[in-house]
C-alpha cells in the first residue's frame, strides 16, 4: 500500500529535550515536505526537499533541522524544542513530475512541548 | 510572497449544495487544489485543475476557475453529514511540488 508513514503520532515532551519526528514513503517520490497545523493559521512549511541531500527552507523553518539521507526518510529534528513548537506536524510527499504534482500526507503527529 | 485566502467556516444542512471559495495572488500559479482532512486525519487530495480550464467536475464536486479574478471556488452537491470536514485551497507554480495553502475552511453539514 503506498503511504506516508509517520512516528511517533503523539509526543509530549520538556523544553529543550532534542527530538526526532521520522517520515518514510514508499512511492519512490523525490520531494518531500514537513508542515504544522495550527488553529487559524492553517498549514505553515517548515522544510522541504527536492531529492536525496537537497533541502531548502519553507516559511517557518526556525528551531527545526531535517536531512535527507536516502530517498525514502524525511526526518525532523528539533534540537531544543520549546511550547511555541506545540503543533500538529505533517510530512508530505509527491513526485517532481506527473499529473498534478499531488501531494501524499503521512497522518500527523501531535506534538506538545511543556 | 503568494497567498492563499479563504473563508473559514461554512455551514449547511444536508442535501443543500455547499461552495467553498477560494482566491490567490500568485499569477504564475499553474496548478490549483483542493484538500480535505477529516478529523484526526492527514489532508487528502480531493481534486484538482489546470489552469488553462474554467470547470472540472468530478461526480459531486464542481470546481470553476477564474483566473482574471484568480478565484477558484469549490462546489459540494448533495453535501452529506460525512463530507463535514476542513477543505484547503492550495496552488503550485508550473514544474515545482511545493505547495502554497490557504488556512481552510471548515464545514459543518447538519442533518
Amino acid at each position: 500500500e503506498a503511504q506516508v508513514t509517520q512516528n511517533p503520532r503523539y509526543l509530549i515532551t520538556v523544553t529543550g529535550k532534542k527530538l526526532t519526528v521520522t517520515c518514510s514513503q514508499n512511492m519512490n517520490h523525490e520531494y518531500m515536505s514537513w508542515y504544522r497545523q495550527d488553529p487559524g493559521l492553517g498549514l505553515r512549511q517548515i522544510y522541504y526537499s527536492m531529492n536525496v541531500e537537497v533541502t531548502d527552507k519553507g516559511d517557518v523553518p526556525e528551531g527545526y533541522k531535517v536531512s535527507r539521507k536516502e530517498k525514502r526518510n524525511f526526518p525532523l529534528i528539533l534540537e531544543s524544542p520549546s511550547p511555541n513548537q506545540t503543533s500538529l506536524y505533517f510530512c508530505a510527499s509527491s513526485t517532481n513530475r506527473g499529473r498534478g504534482n499531488e501531494q501524499f500526507f503521512g497522518p500527523g503527529t501531535r506534538l506538545t512541548v511543556l | 510572497g503568494e497567498d492563499v485566502e479563504q473563508s473559514l467556516f461554512l455551514s449547511v444542512r444536508e442535501g443543500d449544495s455547499s461552495v467553498i471559495n477560494c482566491t490567490y495572488t500568485d499569477s504564475s500559479s499553474t496548478y490549483l487544489y483542493w484538500y480535505k482532512q477529516e478529523p484526526g486525519a492527514g489532508l487528502q487530495l480531493l481534486t484538482y485543475i489546470f489552469s488553462n480550464m474554467d470547470m472540472k467536475q468530478d461526480q459531486r464536486l464542481t470546481v470553476l476557475l477564474n483566473k482574471k479574478d484568480k478565484h477558484l471556488s469549490l462546489r459540494i452537491a448533495d453535501t452529506q453529514t460525512g463530507d463535514s470536514a476542513i477543505y484547503f485551497c492550495a496552488e503550485s507554480s508550473s514544474g515545482y511540488s511545493t505547495l502554497t495553502f490557504g488556512k481552510g475552511t471548515m464545514l459543518l453539514v447538519s442533518p
